[in-house]
């Protein structure tokens, strides 16, 4: 089944603990990106990448970063997370170029809580 | 840069009524438009999409939306809605030969019985 997954689905921590979220696709989509969904604000996308070694900011990249080393992985990694990090991220793929018709493709979604 | 702007945040509904949402953007190149939807306690989905053609587009479990150019809109539209379309519509853009989806801030719909 073609799907994108994301690890944990729930996650508590506290302030400064460092913090990874996983993010795996099995379609071999060249770009992945990261997005945060905060109410009344939609979805904002924290990076993306266009391909493997190939990364990039998006809207809100303070305080994340992000690796791209095989083509189906994509993880966040929060280095020392902080309260208004609280929220629900979700990961997205899709092939590169007009042929994908450009639809995306997300996990489930990552709740994360700061406190 | 592109921005999208759904106009109302929260849409009540009594079930078999009609639902409109509305989405208008902006952006100084050409784009394609589509229509998320996200379930309760679930990931987005596509709704539909317009990329080219016809600027009336259908899904498969009856919505459509219609794309403006003049007016730079892509309203999502039901005849008929059910308890089972509660649920937050996002509308979101990507311009032509682009990279990044912008989606705009979500329409929270609640059908009532």
């Amino acid at each position: 089944e073609a799907q994108v997954t994301q690890n944990p689905r729930y996650l508590i921590t506290v302030t400064g603990k460092k913090l990874t979220v996983t993010c795996s696709q099995n379609m071999n989509h060249e770009y992945m990106s990261w997005y945060r969904q905060d109410p009344g604000l939609g979805l904002r996308q924290i990076y993306y990448s266009m391909n493997v070694e190939v990364t990039d900011k998006g809207d809100v990249p303070e305080g994340y970063k992000v690796s791209r080393k095989e083509k189906r992985n994509f993880p966040l990694i929060l280095e020392s997370p902080s309260p208004n990090q609280t929220s629900l991220y979700f990961c997205a793929s899709r092939s590169a170029g007009f042929r994908s018709n450009y639809e995306q493709y997300f996990g489930p979604g990552t709740r994360l809580t700061v406190t | 840069a592109q921005s999208v702007t759904q106009l109302d945040s929260q849409v009540p509904v009594f079930e078999e009524a009609p639902v409109e949402l509305r989405c208008n953007y902006s952006s100084s190149v050409s784009v394609y438009l589509f229509w998320y939807v996200q379930y309760p306690n679930q990931g987005l989905q596509l709704l539909l999409k317009y990329l080219s053609g016809s600027t009336l587009v259908e899904s498969i479990n009856g919505f459509e939306a219609e794309f403006n150019k003049s007016q730079t809109s892509f309203h999502l539209r039901k005849p008929s809605v059910h308890i089972s379309d509660t649920a937050e519509y996002f509308c979101a853009v990507i311009e032509a030969a682009g990279n990044k989806l912008t989606f705009g801030g979500g329409t929270r719909v609640l059908v009532k019985p």
